[in-house]
């Protein structure tokens, strides 16, 4: 199977804009998260989707949204970009097999966003 | 809110050392418990995990964990390193509350000298 896969790899932003990123979960998995990964915060829960909907929140702006789609992809949005924003961008997905509510998550290569 | 704490965030090692990496965690109710590694240039892979049953859980690459419950510790073991085990190492708990929501360790940058 293919991995997770996150578009683009790369991006570089000015502080004030918005910005998409995109991620395809593995196929069969109907979990997707996202995680933001700094040097000085770590990597740190941003939300999850499942089945369309959001499932779980972290602690973070409402600058930041998600969505899902029927085909499970998702995306995260960042609006009024913040130099603060600079990270890696995770998406994980899983699925939700075994009758378990959670499960092991399975991490793409991320999207390095870079506001300046 | 439940944390996950690394104790140590820098460790050198000669090739066939062993290692040890300590991870605490805070939260009294059930927990399902992940190490991750990241090798250089790489992403975020899973190591091994634990959601019940044998608290000695093995997992690939020859590293092994024990799941402590009286101590809230998840510790990760390897009897001998090697130069390709030079990685950042991540412990992360998943506690409570349904869905799949990761919370990390600080992580480990791991360095196996020759």
């Amino acid at each position: 199977k293919a991995g997770v896969t996150q578009t683009p790899r790369y991006l570089i932003k000015t502080r004030g804009q918005q910005v998409t990123l995109s991620c395809s979960p593995i196929s069969g998995h109907r979990s997707v998260s996202w995680y933001q990964q700094t040097p000085g915060q770590g990597l740190q829960f941003l939300f999850e989707y499942f089945s369309e909907t959001q499932r779980n929140k972290g602690n973070f702006p409402g600058r930041f949204s998600g969505r899902q789609f029927s085909n499970s992809r998702s995306e995260m949005n960042v609006s009024t970009l913040e130099l603060g924003d600079s990270a890696l961008y995770l998406c994980a997905s899983s699925s939700p097999g075994s009758g378990r509510l959670t499960d092991t998550q399975y991490f793409g290569p991320g999207t390095r966003l870079t506001v300046l | 809110a439940q944390s996950v704490s690394q104790h140590n965030h820098h460790v050198i090692l000669s090739e066939a050392a062993s290692l040890e990496l300590g991870c605490n965690y805070s939260y009294g109710g059930t927990v399902n418990l992940f190490w991750y590694v990241q090798y250089p240039g790489q992403h975020l892979q899973l190591l091994l995990k634990y959601f019940s049953g044998d608290p000695l859980v093995k997992g690939i690459k020859g590293f092994e964990a024990e799941f402590i419950k009286s101590k809230f510790s998840f510790n990760l073991r390897k009897p001998s390193v090697q130069w390709s085990d030079t990685a950042e190492y991540f412990c992360a708990v998943n506690a409570g509350g349904g869905g799949n929501k990761l919370t990390f360790g600080t992580g480990t940058q791991l360095k196996v000298e020759l």
